[in-house]
């Protein structure tokens, strides 16, 4: 149990263009998501809390206005990457957390901005 | 906001032997403490947690200590195996609703 997927895998697209990341919770519902940014060879770096219904809480120094976050249901949390540029190629994983302490993480897509 | 220092970050131990690995946290409201595993090309699994009212945590060849006072938690990997090589990451949770992750630290488990 406790599967979390995420969709793409893996995009390309060009600068200035969007892209959209899906976050999906198979068999729970995840009443907190979280996404975070991972470069080659380092941490996860925590970008922002999000709960159902409610607006995402962006840590310092994320911009709000260009990864847009939403959780529109218990199962599904979107992170759209608008206006993208070079510098934002990175791999994103989500993850979701049921109620308890322990969040489930999903395989990341790998965003490369050309 | 918080911040997790982890140590170190490259370790190499001879299978059998026990590897630990360090963290330290600078916000006192964090009261959780996760362990993750992350395999190559793989997403972090939790290994281990502890909280912020217990001191110590074992489960099998794996431990945690946490040490309130002086802000630092450890993983203690006992009789290590070759698949236990991965990389490790500790992460502090002052909320509940945010998680900061230390750098990580990759483990080789020599055979």
């Amino acid at each position: 149990g406790a599967v979390v997927s995420q969709h793409p895998s893996w995009v390309i697209c060009k600068s200035g263009t969007s892209v959209k990341i899906e976050c999906r919770s198979l068999d729970f519902q995840a009443t907190t998501m979280f996404w975070y940014r991972q470069f080659p060879k380092q941490s996860l770096m925590l970008m922002a809390t999000s709960n159902e219904g409610s607006k995402a809480t962006y840590e310092q120094g994320v911009e709000k206005d260009k990864f847009l976050i939403n959780h529109a249901s218990l199962t599904l949390s979107t992170l759209t990457v608008t206006s993208a540029h070079p510098e934002d190629s990175s791999f994103y994983i989500c993850s979701a957390r049921q109620g308890g302490d322990e969040q489930y993480f999903g395989p990341g897509t790998r965003l490369t901005v050309t | 906001g918080e911040n997790v220092e982890q140590h170190p970050s490259t370790l190499s131990v001879q299978e059998g032997d026990s590897a630990v690995i360090k963290c330290t946290y600078s916000d006192s409201a964090s009261n959780y403490f996760p362990w993750y595993k992350q395999e190559l090309g793989k997403r972090p699994q939790l290994i281990i947690d502890i909280r912020s009212n217990v001191g110590e945590k074992k489960d099998q060849r794996i431990a945690v200590t946490l040490n309130k006072t002086a802000k630092h938690f450890s993983l203690h990997i006992t009789e290590t195996q070759p698949e236990d090589s991965a990389v490790y990451f500790c992460a502090a949770s002052p909320t509940g609703n945010q998680f900061y992750f230390g750098t990580g630290t990759s483990l080789t488990v020599i055979p």
